[in-house]
């Protein structure tokens, strides 16, 4: 069965700080994942994408990496600022039919 | 680029009225596209997925007569809700999967319903 596991659910850190978010799949056959920053209320926004043969991916202050052979991937956000309070959103898809899988997201609070 | 718009952002209506919602590929085509729910501190959970020139397919357990779904372009869905009832209120999302390129999708900015 084709899933996506995130975890913590949620999470609480002070501003200036570093957190990594986790997210597990076992979906097959495997395209790409993606890693998106919802705001309250507003559309998912595209962080990171990243196909099978990429290790890890830099945006900003935000670095994913993926162990395709783990089925593993991880978002971690550098110095955190009030701003990174949304929640985050991992996103599988596969080669067939257009399938995506979502998580149910990391609510993260950074607080002052 | 890859930008999706919807439109209109939030809505109000009474309840028995039809509530129309585009969603717009902005400059890219999109032969599917994806229309979800949301209810608050919920993940998103996909209602239909809209096929240009063609009928949607609905998600096991939504409404086809009452949620509306017409694809008439390779840039326009449009989503009503039809004889709206409070229950449906809700915020909406969009997404469009671009043509060829990689297979991902890029969402809308939604639209919350509030039905009164």
């Amino acid at each position: 069965k084709n899933q996506v596991e995130q975890s913590p659910q949620s999470l609480i850190i002070l501003e200036g700080k570093n957190c990594t978010l986790q997210c597990n799949y076992t979906v097959s056959p495997f395209s790409n994942l993606r890693w998106y920053k919802q705001d309250t209320g507003r559309g998912p926004v595209s962080l990171t994408i990243m196909t099978f043969s990429e290790n890890t991916k830099s945006n900003g202050r935000y670095t994913a990496t993926l162990d395709a052979d783990t089925k593993q991937s991880s978002l971690h956000i550098t110095a955190s600022q009030l701003s990174d309070s949304a929640s985050y959103i991992c996103v599988v898809s596969a080669f067939t039919g257009n399938q995506f899988y979502f998580g149910t997201g990391t609510s993260l609070t950074v607080i002052p | 680029g890859a930008v999706v718009s919807q439109h209109p952002s939030w809505v109000i209506c009474k309840s028995g009225t039809s509530v129309k919602i585009e969603c717009r590929s902005l400059d890219f085509q999109a032969t599917t596209m994806f229309w979800y729910r949301q209810f608050p501190k919920q993940s998103l959970m996909l209602m239909a997925t809209s096929n240009e020139g063609s009928k949607a397919t609905y998600e096991q357990g939504v409404e086809k007569d009452k949620f509306l779904i017409n694809h008439a372009s390779l840039t326009l869905s449009t989503l009503t809700v039809t004889s709206a009832h409070p229950e449906d209120s809700s915020f909406y999302i969009c997404s469009a999967l671009p043509l060829g390129g990689k297979i991902t999708q890029y969402f809308g900015p939604g639209t919350r319903l509030l039905v009164l």
